[in-house]
């Protein structure tokens, strides 16, 4: 069965410091894999997303994301943090039948000035 | 190019009623799926359409329906509505397995 891990609820972090934010998968078949963020009283924003190819993947606001096969994870990363970047992070997984998305429960970061 | 509108905003329903909630996807998609996403948890697929037709769902009994109409709007239905069903619904449309674009949700509340 597919199935999406964040294991950290909250992550803290200084401003102009790394961050990553931790997401592993269980799914058949190769996955599709997506970081979405959510603002406060807002939808969900697409961040970046692996399907095929480079393990590292590059998206919004400075984000990227590097797919581990071996590990089966996902995490999101971003070399230097900004207050603004303080949001709700999702990861997910799409199966290659498509038909189904799963989103794991959320890691809310918390960029510190 | 317009983004994904959902109406209503918010709704207040009691428990046993029924309730109609509305989705225009993004133009050119046609894929869309229904979320529910209880406060401080992520988003519980509820099901996908796919050209008008449901092509997924997840773990949510038959009082949870929905509909996709060729202009790309979509409806999700719930009936004899429980406390739990509180929660904010989020609708979605994609081309293909491609990334979502999510609508600003509507919040019900079930009293």
């Amino acid at each position: 069965a597919q199935s999406v891990a964040q294991p950290e609820d909250q992550v803290n972090v200084a401003e102009g410091n790394p961050l990553t934010v931790k997401c592993t998968y269980s799914v058949s078949g190769n996955p599709y894999l997506f970081w979405y963020v959510q603002y406060p009283n807002r939808g969900l924003q697409f961040l970046l997303k692996y399907i095929t190819g480079d393990n590292l993947v590059k998206g919004s606001y400075g984000f990227e994301a590097e797919f581990n096969k071996s590990q089966t994870s996902f995490h999101l990363k971003k070399p230097s943090a900004l207050v603004s970047d303080s949001a709700l992070y999702f990861c997910a997984v799409r199966d290659t039948g498509g038909f189904k998305t799963i989103f794991g429960a959320g890691t809310r970061l918390f960029v510190k000035a | 190019e317009t983004g994904v509108t959902q109406s209503p905003t918010h709704l207040i329903k009691t428990r046993g009623q029924q309730v109609t909630l509305r989705c225009s996807s993004q133009s050119g998609h046609n894929t869309v799926s229904w979320y529910q996403q209880a406060l401080g948890q992520g988003p519980q697929f509820i099901f996908q359409y796919y050209r008008e037709e449901e092509n997924g769902r997840g773990n949510f009994p038959p009082r949870f329906s929905g509909l996709q109409f060729p202009n790309y709007s979509s409806e999700l239905n719930v009936n004899a509505l429980e406390l739990d069903d509180s929660a904010l619904y989020l609708c979605a449309s994609s081309w293909g397995l491609n990334e979502q674009f999510f609508g600003p949700g509507t919040r019900l509340t079930v009293l």
